[in-house]
């Protein structure tokens, strides 16, 4: 059981290039989350899913768009990346939502130049 | 607006005590959540508090107080691989998850 995985571990991109980002679970949770960290910050959310078929906005969205066609697939897609979003971007789930345990996957690291 | 804060670093001995303190200000309270973050890696669940009091499992401690808007975790015996970052995080009222900017814990042999 790999629990969360994403894909890739870690991408150099230039600006304006599109790019998605792919995120895993194989726990049947019903919510999913991405998140951007940032030296100095906390976790920032970006969009978020209670269950398969619907998506929200978080703290961060402006750039970013998600998909949840299924329970186990959650991917985050740059339409045109900007230098600043380069970060460490972090996909969780959570069974029942943001008052249960969430489980994150190992990360990509994310560099647009 | 909402606001989590914690020290941002801390420096304690292998053997030893040391608490992190979180105090935030959030539109609505579902929770307290403290996560550990090693270096280069995902952050891991710890302990979530909902009601006032002392949580305890193993060598961590987790006490939250709602009326104050303050909450700490306390480790004990403090062994090398407890350096890390450690997070806050508090569900707001839109069942939110808001996070502190974490505290790095340093341990000196």
């Amino acid at each position: 059981i790999a629990g969360i995985t994403q894909a890739p571990t870690s991408q150099i991109l230039a600006a304006g290039r599109r790019m998605t980002l792919r995120c895993t679970q194989d726990m049947r949770h019903n919510a999913m989350y991405w998140y951007r960290q940032d030296l100095g910050l906390g976790l920032r959310l970006i969009h978020y899913s209670n269950t398969a078929g619907t998506t929200g906005k978080g703290e961060v969205p402006d750039g970013y768009s998600v998909s949840r066609a299924n329970t186990d697939d959650f991917p985050l897609t740059l339409a045109s990346a900007v230098p600043s979003q380069t970060s460490v971007y972090f996909c969780a789930s959570s069974d029942r939502g943001a008052t249960d345990t969430q489980y994150f996957g190992p990360g990509t690291r994310l560099t647009v130049l | 607006g909402q606001n989590i804060d914690q020290p941002t670093e801390m420096t304690a001995t292998e053997g030893a005590i040391v608490q992190i303190n979180c105090t935030y200000q959030t539109s609505g309270f579902n929770g307290l959540f403290w996560y550990q973050q090693h270096a280069g890696e995902a952050p891991t669940f710890l302990s979530y508090n909902v009601l006032d009091g002392l949580e305890e499992k193993g060598r961590f401690s987790s006490f939250l107080s709602r009326s104050k808007g303050y909450s700490y975790l306390l480790l004990k015996e403090l062994q090398m691989k407890d350096s890390a970052s450690y997070l806050c995080a508090v569900a707001d009222s839109n069942y939110q998850l808001i996070w502190g900017a974490g505290t790095k814990l340093i341990i000196k042999p």
